[in-house]
């Protein structure tokens, strides 16, 4: 099994539906993160959670809330999707991972939720 | 201008060459660099990490960083077909905890 699996892998949606994609890990990493990506734009990061109570946005939150239920869960919605929400999502875990010159950690990502919204 | 600019490619290079794959970023206090890569319709994964001015190297990979012209690279050595794969540089800026933030990846296709 995946250490950090998505829930669904591919979703075809309609627009104004609310929408959950659900991460789960078994890496018992504290931190994790949602990115989308987007072909010609690349992973951009969503929201991030350092902590069960530590919920913050990313570049692109606008549109989207995050809900972290435990340590090892960390879900996406979209309250009212809108087609160009369409993407691929990751959610990612990682330890703080701290050196001298800075973050020395590692993503952990998983498999990716494809969300078509229409 | 973006954080972090990526050619798209692809770059095709023969089996057994060099590829070599850009990076440039614009923020001088960015500290941690990385590149992922990542498979068609797989996740990135990690595969180089650079902190420091100059090169490291792991088996057929080197990571090159120099932070006076806020560029870094990636070279493969004797390329192979399980090289082909888009390469996404990524960049960790000061006071940003473990936030990463991407380019848009190149696509390097090897061939036989």
């Amino acid at each position: 099994d995946a250490d950090v699996t998505q829930t669904p892998r591919n979703r075809i949606t309609k627009t104004g539906k609310r929408i959950m994609l659900e991460c789960s890990q078994t890496k018992g990493h504290d931190r994790m993160y949602w990115y989308r990506q987007d072909p010609g734009l690349g992973l951009r990061l969503i929201y991030y959670s350092f902590d069960v109570k530590d919920i913050n946005k990313g570049e692109i939150s606008d549109g989207y809330s995050v809900s972290r239920q435990a340590q090892a869960k960390f879900s996406l919605s979209l309250e009212s999707a809108i087609p160009n929400q369409t993407a691929l999502y990751f959610c990612a875990t990682s330890t703080p991972g701290r050196n001298r010159q800075g973050f020395s950690g590692e993503l952990f990502f998983g498999e990716g939720s494809r969300l078509t919204v229409l | 201008q973006k954080e972090v600019e990526q050619n798209s490619g692809p770059l095709s290079v023969p089996e057994g060459a060099i590829a070599s794959l850009n990076c440039t970023y614009s923020d001088r206090v960015s500290q941690s660099f990385f590149w992922y890569r990542q498979y068609s319709g797989k996740s990135p994964e990690l595969i180089m990490s650079i902190y420091s001015n100059g090169d490291k190297e792991d088996g057929r990979f080197t990571a090159q960083l120099n932070k006076a012209s806020q560029y870094v690279s990636l070279l493969i050595r004797d390329s192979q077909p399980s090289d082909s794969a888009t390469y996404l540089c990524a960049v960790n800026r000061a006071g940003t905890a473990s936030k990463l933030t991407f380019g848009t990846g190149t696509r390097l296709q090897v061939t036989l």
